[in-house]
């Protein structure tokens, strides 16, 4: 069964702590994507890798760290440095970055 | 940066009306892709657009790429309820520093009342 998986669904953290998004595919994609969403907004790009070791920031990278050692893993940290970090986190991929994006189910992270 | 636009932000229709949004970017677009997120999902592919004026259409949902390559349209013809989420529009920028950079517009959140 082809997909994206994100794990957890819900994540809930104490302000101060690092916490770390999975997000595992098994489609084969080159490209890989970290999105956050918040309530009634669009989504924004954090981070993206085109190609397994390389990685590019998007629009909102502050306070977010990301890896991508395995083409098929692309996991984001959330760090103390993030000043908002309650939203909920899509991961993507495609076969490059000009082709359609996969979505996972996300992760709903809540920072108190 | 890149700006992508998109209106209305919500939208209300009886079931059976037609539904329209737009989407226009501040510069021009390779291509341009959209999406639809039901309530509490992610974001599902619809379409992509690459050529300029393109036109193409799903069953009653018409997608339209712009003469310039800078905006695009969304038009579903008799609304049902099973139409229901937001539909985003997500534009690849043309060459540049941030090639390979997908900006996303702000959706357009369509709710159908039987």
């Amino acid at each position: 069964d082809g997909g994206i998986t994100q794990s957890p669904k819900y994540l809930f953290r104490k302000e101060g702590q690092n916490v770390t998004l999975s997000c595992e595919q098994n489609l084969n994609h080159d490209a890989m994507y970290w999105y956050r969403q918040d309530p009634g907004q669009g989504l924004r790009l954090i981070y993206y890798s085109q190609i397994v070791n390389d990685f590019q920031k998007g629009d909102i990278a502050e306070g977010y760290s990301v890896s991508r050692e395995k083409k098929e893993s692309f996991p984001l940290t959330v760090t103390s440095a993030q000043k908002n970090p309650t939203a909920f986190y899509l991961c993507a991929s495609s076969i490059s970055v000009r082709d359609e994006q996969y979505f996972g189910p996300g992760t709903r992270l809540t920072v108190t | 940066g890149q700006q992508v636009m998109q209106i209305p932000q919500y939208q209300h229709v009886q079931e059976g009306e037609d539904f329209t949004t737009y989407c226009n970017s501040s510069t021009t677009l390779s291509n341009i892709q959209w999406y639809k997120q039901r309530p509490g999902g992610h974001p599902v592919f619809l379409i992509q657009l690459v050529k300029s004026g393109e036109v193409k259409k799903q069953k009653r949902l018409t997608f339209q790429f712009g003469e310039a390559k800078k905006n695009s349209s969304l038009h579903i013809t008799a609304t049902q309820t099973t139409d229901v989420g937001t539909y985003f529009c997500a534009g690849l920028e043309a060459g540049g520093t941030s090639y390979g950079k997908l900006t996303f517009g702000q959706g357009t959140i369509l709710t159908v009342h039987p």
